[in-house]
């Protein structure tokens, strides 16, 4: 199975201050269609896990601009260029290349 | 896009339970569907996937033989049959449809004596 590898799992942040998550998988991510099924998804607290990014640098509908995903091949990073409130919660990235499709870690973000 | 999962509950050991899910809003039959789980403090897991037309399934190994996903396009539902269950198969199950750009609110399948 593919290994996805979030750094840092914590990240305290300043309201107004950048973030940015990495995410390393264990083998490229190319699909053979020469897509890149990277995915970043947001878990508020109490809440179901929503879509924001999708193959690597897409943000989907509704999602603020701050977000911000890029990388290639097994290497990906979402960045928030200044923090909000209601951005407290846990990150996670996700490949949908290679079955099983598997997720990172998790990445707990939290206001300083 | 409206998913909403059903048939949860706590169960013993080597019990059955079959999940549904309801979809709205959203052109059923053109999508992939999926269930994924969250076992408690932990991080998702992508347990099942259908193709469209139901021609191709797609199971974790931890479930596989033990697990059937299917659907009803007439009825724009997904389903999970789940047997043999396990203390470890405890979690929020969630409906998740196409390349998971919508999830629902969850069920919980709670397997416990």
């Amino acid at each position: 199975d593919v290994v996805m590898t979030q750094s840092p799992l914590s990240l305290p942040v300043t309201l107004g201050q950048p973030a940015s998550i990495s995410c390393r998988s264990s083998q490229s991510l190319v699909h053979s269609d020469g897509n890149t099924y990277l995915r970043w998804f947001q878990q508020r607290p109490g809440q179901s896990p929503r879509r924001l990014i999708y193959k690597v640098s897409n943000r989907d509908s509704g999602v603020p601009d701050r977000f911000s995903g890029s990388g290639s091949g097994a290497d990906f990073t979402l960045k928030i260029s200044s923090v909000e409130a209601e951005d407290v919660g846990v990150y996670y990235c996700m490949q949908g290349t290679h079955w099983p499709y598997t997720f990172g870690q998790g990445t707990k973000l939290e206001i300083k | 896009v409206q998913l909403v999962e059903s048939g949860g509950g706590l169960v013993q050991p080597g019990g059955s339970l079959r999940l549904s899910c309801a979809a709205s809003g959203f052109t059923f039959s053109n999508h992939w569907m999926n269930w994924v789980r969250q076992a408690p403090g932990k991080g998702p897991e992508w347990v099942a996937t259908i193709k469209q037309d139901g021609s191709e399934k797609k199971y974790v190994d931890s479930v596989e033989g033990r697990f059937t996903i299917a659907r009803d396009n007439a009825k724009n539902s997904l389903y999970l049959q789940m047997s043999s269950l396990r203390d470890d198969d405890t979690a929020v199950y969630y409906c998740a449809a196409g390349r998971a750009f919508s999830w629902g609110q969850g069920i919980v399948v709670t397997v416990s004596s």
